[in-house]
């Protein structure tokens, strides 16, 4: 059963808008969680992260916020850029990484 | 994706072939793990190593072997392939402390099989 879940398969944005992408968790035991950002015909890259005693990091234009008590963490863009565009897997930790099935978005210029 | 680094890029065999991939990384850290990636699955975990010689199942290990030979190799086998084994490989070192670390992805291993 997929414990990491990202609902949306795919996003479309315009150029210096917001782009909120998604995700849901259902072990509360899980402790950490991650954003990757992928080109294609290349491997995942880190993006953000945040730890369950938090409920938001920003790192530039990318925050993450998390929802303990909902399991749901988002991911803001702002503004969003054409070379944002890639597939955004989010991901959590407990005794091993799980990751969601990822969220395809586009940044139209 | 400099310091993992995953050979062949690209592979296509025929159902029933062996191959092995190779995964090699500079950054000197003890966990290395292989996923597969397939469409609407996101990245699912095959193996894992915590440290030299020892290997542990993750998710969708049936199909596979692997083998850690040392602290910078982890090479993952596919003794007779199989059509649903295509997919894209990645290989993935972890980087911090405790709950709070990373993974550093390598390029990736496209293999098809027909």
């Amino acid at each position: 059963d997929q414990q990491v879940k990202q609902n949306s398969p795919s996003l479309s944005v315009q150029e210096g808008r917001i782009s909120i992408l998604n995700c849901d968790y259902t072990n509360s035991m899980f402790d950490y969680f991650l954003w990757y950002k992928k080109y294609p015909a290349e491997g995942p890259t880190f993006l953000i992260s945040i730890s369950s005693i938090k409920d938001k990091n920003e790192d530039g234009r990318f925050t993450v916020f998390l929802n303990k008590s909902a399991k749901h963490l988002s991911l803001h863009i702002v503004p969003s850029q054409p070379g944002d565009s890639a597939v955004y897997f989010c991901a959590a930790t407990g005794n091993q990484f799980y990751f969601g099935t990822g969220t395809s978005l586009t940044v139209i210029p | 994706n400099a310091g993992v680094t995953q050979t062949p890029k690209f592979q296509v065999l025929k159902t029933g072939q062996s191959m092995t991939l190779q995964c090699a990384q500079d950054m000197n850290h003890n966990s290395m793990y292989w996923y597969r990636q397939d469409p609407g699955m996101g990245l699912r975990l095959i193996y894992y190593s915590a440290s030299e010689g020892t290997t542990d199942k993750g998710e969708v290990p049936n199909g596979y072997n692997v083998s850690r030979l040392n602290k910078r190799e982890f090479s993952l086998r596919l003794e007779s392939a199989a059509p649903s084994q295509t997919s894209v490989y990645f290989c993935a070192i972890s980087i911090g402390q405790g709950s709070y670390n990373e993974q550093f992805f390598g390029p990736g291993t496209r293999l098809t099989v027909l």
